[in-house]
């Protein structure tokens, strides 16, 4: 079955721009999550959405970094003001629930700002 | 804070020679163990979970094992096609995954 789908694949962008990363879970899942992958730095958590819930933000950078789900599928993230720290691979991930189930990784986006 | 340790941080191995990379955990209350694989350029794929200390799984030639201090993953006479970086993650108290920083093997032929 199809995967977790995540578009653009490559973004470059200029300092000072805002972006949109789009993601796209497996069918069904009702768990989604943001992860960013920087050069030299393991994977650190950006957000969890789960059902209907609130979303916990608690992996945000700043305040120029938000996220929204709609209709509990796609997910899109959304980082303003575009700083050349925010550089780095930006993965998504879905599982069914939670706690204890396998999350399920896209490909990524490669966010360049130059 | 949950802390995830691997080592070595990079393997060089010849094909057939097997190895084990480590993974080193301190979390409270671990809810899941979870070893991924990812390629240059490509997400993490899903290799395996483990849940409780003592457990053990297998696919192929990789093993993972679990301790309540750590896991390890054996890789049993390597292909070039396990030239991979492997990845580590724990799953504590709540959903989140904290990884370790990865373990980059490279298996010549």
């Amino acid at each position: 079955g199809a995967g977790v789908s995540q578009s653009p694949s490559n973004k470059v962008t200029e300092k000072g721009k805002d972006v949109e990363l789009r993601c796209d879970p497996i069918s069904g899942h009702t768990a989604l999550y943001w992860y960013r992958q920087s050069l030299g730095q393991g994977l650190e958590f950006l957000i969890y959405f789960q059902g209907n819930s609130a979303p916990d933000k608690s992996g945000l950078p700043s305040d120029r970094f938000s996220a929204e789900r709609t209709g509990g599928s796609v997910s899109t993230l959304t980082i303003q003001r575009t700083q050349q720290e925010d550089s780095a691979v930006y993965l998504c991930a879905s599982s069914f629930v939670a706690i204890q189930e396998t999350q399920y990784f896209g490909p990524g986006t490669r966010l360049l700002v130059l | 804070e949950d802390q995830v340790t691997q080592s070595p941080e990079a393997l060089r191995l010849q094909e057939g020679e097997s190895s084990s990379l480590n993974c080193s955990y301190t979390v409270s209350g671990l809810r899941g163990l979870f070893w991924y694989r990812q390629d240059p350029g490509k997400g993490p794929e899903f290799l395996f979970t483990l849940y409780s200390a003592g457990e053990e799984k297998e696919k192929e030639r990789l093993k993972a094992t679990l301790t309540k201090k750590e896991s390890f993953l054996h890789i049993t006479a390597p292909k070039p096609e396990d030239s991979a970086t492997y990845l580590c993650a724990v799953q504590a108290r709540d959903y989140k995954l904290s990884f370790g920083a990865g373990t980059t093997v490279t298996v010549r032929a």
